[in-house]
């Protein structure tokens, strides 16, 4: 069945851009949108944005100016850039597997990233 | 943008009792709602689709309905292990927004 595995750093400094990748294994980076979620410590989910197989891209407006989702299919990754970063931005990170049918039905593990200098 | 509300926030309920969540969106979604459990600790995981449909491996207990606005969550028989966050989310409009969640635990 399909995996997602999450990577990046767990640490970010603040004002500098927090980069992480989701890595697909037991299945096809086709024909979904795959989507990056946060969730920061004690509080719900946050949806940030996703990247359709194709490359096109949706954002969460009130994140809309920071960040950058991209997709790599010949490495069946895809990745999340958020720039200058702050404490309010540390969370838990999950990518998800989803489609406009029935929303989110694979999530990776999640990590945690935490700003602080 | 749509919103998402919930209610109620938390709410604390016997082993076996019927337990329902309320979901109300700023505007009409048709039945693009799904409904997500988070246990302590844990990945959320999808438990409805479709408002109403339920996804493979959940069991029979947990029901949603609704149309529109207007979504609820059911348990119809609450469990220890039903213990979590719920969340409800709309995928209308090629946008995901997640409701506040609804902590459910046991009295």
């Amino acid at each position: 069945q399909v995996q997602l595995q999450e990577s990046g750093p767990g640490l970010v400094k603040p004002s500098e851009t927090l980069s992480l990748t989701c890595t697909v294994s037991g299945g096809s980076i086709s024909t979904y949108y795959w989507s990056w979620i946060r969730q920061p410590p004690e509080k719900g989910l946050e949806w940030i944005g996703y990247v359709y197989y194709s490359g096109s891209t949706k954002y969460n407006p009130s994140l809309k100016s920071r960040v950058t989702i991209s997709i790599d299919t010949s490495r069946k990754q895809f990745s999340l850039k958020l720039r200058s970063v702050t404490a309010a931005d540390t969370a838990v990170y999950y990518c998800t597997r989803g489609n406009f049918y029935y929303g989110m039905d694979v999530w990776g593990q999640g990590t945690t990233v935490t700003v602080s200098s | 943008d749509i919103q998402m509300t919930q209610s109620p926030s938390s709410l604390s309920a016997s082993v076996g009792d019927r337990v329902t969540i309320t979901c109300r969106a700023s505007q009409g979604i048709s039945n693009y709602l799904a409904w997500y459990q988070q246990k302590p600790g844990k990945v959320p995981k999808l438990l409805i689709y479709a408002a109403s449909t339920l996804q493979s491996g959940v069991p029979s207990r947990f029901s949603g309905s609704g149309s529109g606005t207007d979504f609820t969550l059911t348990i119809s028989s609450l469990q220890p292990e039903d213990v979590a966050s719920y969340y409800c989310q709309k995928y209308n409009n090629a946008l995901f927004t997640f409701g506040p969640g609804t902590k459910v635990d046991i009295k």
